[in-house]
């Protein structure tokens, strides 16, 4: 098993620009959450699902946008990306809301 | 510990020694907490979890303590070995089941570093 995916591992933005953060796990999990890790602070919660089809708000939830269309994927988008976005963005799934979950890889952001 | 990165507090431990991380968690109402390790350069990984009802749980090499009384939680791990070299962090929650207002949250983390 793969467990959590993601793409890209790295990847430099300008002010402004737009790109989406791909998730895909293949355990099943109903649930699914993006996470951002900044040095000074814990992993803050952006958004998560709780099955296809549907999304909520973490913890810092602003200029970010999510879509699960599909049970496996959890898509993360920055429409209009920001210096203050240049974050490492980490995915994760779990069986049970907020229990043990897998992370993937992490997907290191520089917005110039 | 209160940050990650930069200022991250540190434990230096001797290869094959017990290590002891701890954490001081912030809601009394929290009443399930997990461990969680990240090696450099990757996604944090599940350790051990404990629920509120339980004051010790054990696994292979890890033990977690949780004392409600004073808002601790603390992570040994047995013979410490190079390759448990990582940062480790706690994370706090409150009705896990799925309820509205479901939170978790994470702690900063202390990096352990384990000398040969």
């Amino acid at each position: 098993n793969a467990g959590v995916t993601q793409t890209p591992k790295f990847r430099v933005l300008k002010t402004g620009q737009s790109m989406t953060l791909l998730c895909a796990q293949d355990m099943n999990h109903e649930y699914m959450y993006w996470y951002r890790q900044d040095p000074g602070m814990g992993l803050r919660l952006i958004h998560y699902s709780v099955g296809e089809g549907t999304t909520a708000k973490g913890e810092v939830p602003d200029g970010y946008n999510v879509s699960r269309l599909k049970k496996q994927n959890f898509l993360l988008g920055l429409e209009s990306a920001a210096p203050s976005q240049t974050s490492v963005y980490f995915c994760a799934s779990s069986y049970r809301l907020n229990t043990e979950a897998f992370f993937g890889q992490g997907t290191r952001l520089t917005v110039v | 510990g209160e940050s990650v990165g930069l200022h991250l507090p540190t434990l230096s431990v001797q290869e094959g020694d017990n290590s002891i991380i701890n954490c001081a968690y912030s809601n009394s109402a929290s009443d399930y907490f997990i461990w969680y390790k990240q090696e450099s350069g990757k996604g944090p990984q599940f350790i051990i979890d404990i629920r509120s009802n339980m004051d010790k749980r054990q696994g292979q090499r890890v033990t977690v303590l949780l004392n409600k009384t004073v808002k601790h939680l603390s992570l040994q791990i047995a013979a410490t070995q190079p390759g448990d070299s990582a940062v480790y962090f706690c994370a706090e929650n409150m009705t896990p089941a799925g309820a509205a207002g479901n939170k978790l949250t994470f702690g900063g983390g202390t990096r352990v570093l384990v000398k040969p």
